[in-house]
C-alpha cells in the first residue's frame, strides 16, 4: 500500500521568507514517480513538478526547488523568497509504475503575508 | 491548446436522484483518471482508463459509482441514488502516455452537492 503524509497542515510566512513543505511518502515499489501540485484559491489543481524515483538530482525553477532524498522517503519542496501569490494549497503525489492510481497527501495551506 | 474540461462545473442534486459528470481530456491524451476530494483532503483516486479500457476501479465506493469512456475521449462519471455522504469535488485528469510515468493534468472539477 502507498502512503504520502504531508505533517505541516498549515504554514504562514511573512513575505520574501523562505519555506520547505515536508513529504514523506510509502511504497513497496522499487520504481515509482513522485509529483507536486498547487491549488490556488482558485481551486484548480495545477502541476509543477515530476521526479523518477531513479533520478535523486535536486531541481531548482526559479524559486522553487526540490529536494528528493530516497533514503529517508521525502520529496520536499522549498519557495525561496515567498510572494502573496505563493500562497496555496500545495499536494505531494506518489504514483507507481505502469498504473495511473495516484496517492496524495492531504496537503499543506502556505499562506504569505504581505 | 485547451486543457481538461469538466461539466457541469457546479451540481445540486436531492438524495436518490442520479448525476452523470463529464470529462473531456486534453485532444490526444491516451489515459484518464477519475478523483475526488473532500474539503480539506487531498484528492482521492476513483478509476481510470487506458484508451476506452477501464484498467483499474478498485477506488469506486460502491456500485452506485460507474464510469466509462466508450471511445478512448470523452469519459462520464455517474453516481446513481445520490447520497448526501457523495457531496464532494469531482476531479477529472487526462495524460498523453499510458497510466504511470506520466504527469495528470487536472480539469477545473465538478462541485457536487448532494441535498
Amino acid at each position: 500500500a502507498q502512503k504520502v503524509t504531508q505533517a505541516q497542515t498549515e504554514i504562514s510566512v511573512v513575505e520574501k521568507e523562505d519555506v520547505t513543505l515536508d513529504c514523506v511518502y510509502e511504497t513497496r515499489d522499487t520504481t515509482y514517480y513522485l509529483f507536486w501540485y498547487k491549488q490556488p484559491p482558485s481551486g484548480e489543481l495545477v502541476f509543477l513538478i515530476r521526479r523518477n524515483s531513479f533520478d535523486e538530482q535536486n531541481e531548482i525553477s526559479g524559486r522553487y526547488s526540490w529536494n528528493f532524498q530516497k533514503s529517508t522517503s521525502s520529496f520536499n519542496f522549498t519557495i525561496t523568497a515567498s510572494q502573496v501569490v505563493d500562497s496555496a494549497v500545495y499536494f505531494c503525489a506518489l504514483t507507481p509504475p505502469n498504473a495511473g492510481k495516484s496517492t496524495f497527501g492531504d496537503g499543506t495551506t502556505l499562506t504569505v503575508k504581505p | 491548446g485547451a486543457g481538461v474540461s469538466q461539466s457541469p462545473r457546479y451540481k445540486v442534486t436531492k438524495r436518490g436522484q442520479d448525476v452523470a459528470l463529464r470529462c473531456d481530456p486534453i485532444s490526444g491524451h491516451v489515459s484518464l483518471y477519475w478523483y475526488r476530494q473532500a474539503l480539506g483532503q487531498g484528492p482521492e483516486f476513483l478509476t481510470y482508463f487506458n484508451y476506452e479500457a477501464q484498467q483499474d476501479k478498485s477506488g469506486l465506493p460502491n456500485d452506485r459509482f460507474s464510469a466509462e469512456r466508450p471511445e478512448g475521449s470523452i469519459s462520464t462519471l455517474t453516481i446513481q441514488r445520490t447520497e448526501q455522504r457523495d457531496s464532494a469535488m469531482y476531479r477529472c485528469a487526462s495524460s498523453s502516455g499510458l497510466a504511470g510515468a506520466e504527469t495528470q493534468y487536472f480539469g477545473p472539477g465538478t462541485r457536487l452537492l448532494v441535498l
